[in-house]
């Protein structure tokens, strides 16, 4: 069965930095890409990252480029996300999920998700 | 980047009833590179359709697909108490983007 298992949230000032985990069981972790997926409070799903079975290739949203990085680690089959220069605008349950291959295609399992808040 | 729009916002059925979503893109959608996923209060999205109309494991056959370029559509054809929720479409043709989702209501 695979599970996924989001960890790291929590309050920070803006400006502030977090790293979010996501523990992956149940699959051969390294082979298959991962992404992020946020969602502020009430609204809807926003595409945050994503990274290639091995890690090859990362991608980002316009919204985070060049403050968030994307990583994996396929000895602990763990996914993460390091988020600097936070913003208000950040703030949202943030969700890993899983792609059905190496490089490709939709989300096909979530973990529960992590909360973010961003405040002062 | 491909806007995804979902209409209606809101959608107000009886169990037992159909329910008609529409998802409709700013460009034409690659390959049919488009999912559905339901969100229920509290809980992470599910995957319910991948490639406009192959049905996720697990997924009751009362949920189908339809659609290709810019104009796509899920049905569920007779409303279960559990099938109230959140629908979102994406496409993961050109990067990934969302729709702002239809809320299916108990009428």
């Amino acid at each position: 069965e695979v599970q996924l298992l989001e960890s790291g949230g929590g309050l920070v000032q803006p400006g502030g930095s977090l790293r979010l985990s996501c523990a992956a069981s149940g699959f051969t972790f390294s082979t298959y890409a991962m992404t992020w997926v946020r969602q502020a409070p009430g609204k809807g799903l926003e595409w945050v990252s994503a990274i290639s079975g091995g890690g090859g290739s990362t991608y980002y949203a316009d919204s985070v480029r060049g403050r968030f990085t994307i990583s994996r680690d396929d000895s602990k089959n763990t996914l993460y996300l390091q988020m600097n220069s936070l913003r208000a605008e950040d703030t949202a349950v943030y969700y890993c999920a899983k792609r059905p291959g190496y490089n490709y295609g939709y989300f096909d399992y979530w973990g529960q998700g992590t909360l973010v808040t961003v405040s002062s | 980047e491909i806007v995804l729009t979902q209409s209606p916002g809101t959608l107000s059925l009886s169990p037992g009833e159909r329910a008609t979503l529409s998802c409709r893109a700013s460009q034409s959608v690659s390959s049919s590179y488009l999912a559905w996923y339901q969100q229920k209060p509290g809980q992470a999205p599910r995957l319910l359709i991948y490639g406009a109309s192959s049905r996720a494991t697990g997924i009751p056959d009362r949920f189908s697909g339809s659609g290709s370029g810019t104009d796509f559509t899920l049905t569920i054809s007779r409303l279960e108490p559990e099938d109230f929720a959140v629908y979102y479409c994406q496409q993961y043709g050109s990067s990934f983007t969302f729709g702002g989702g239809t809320k299916v209501e108990i009428k």
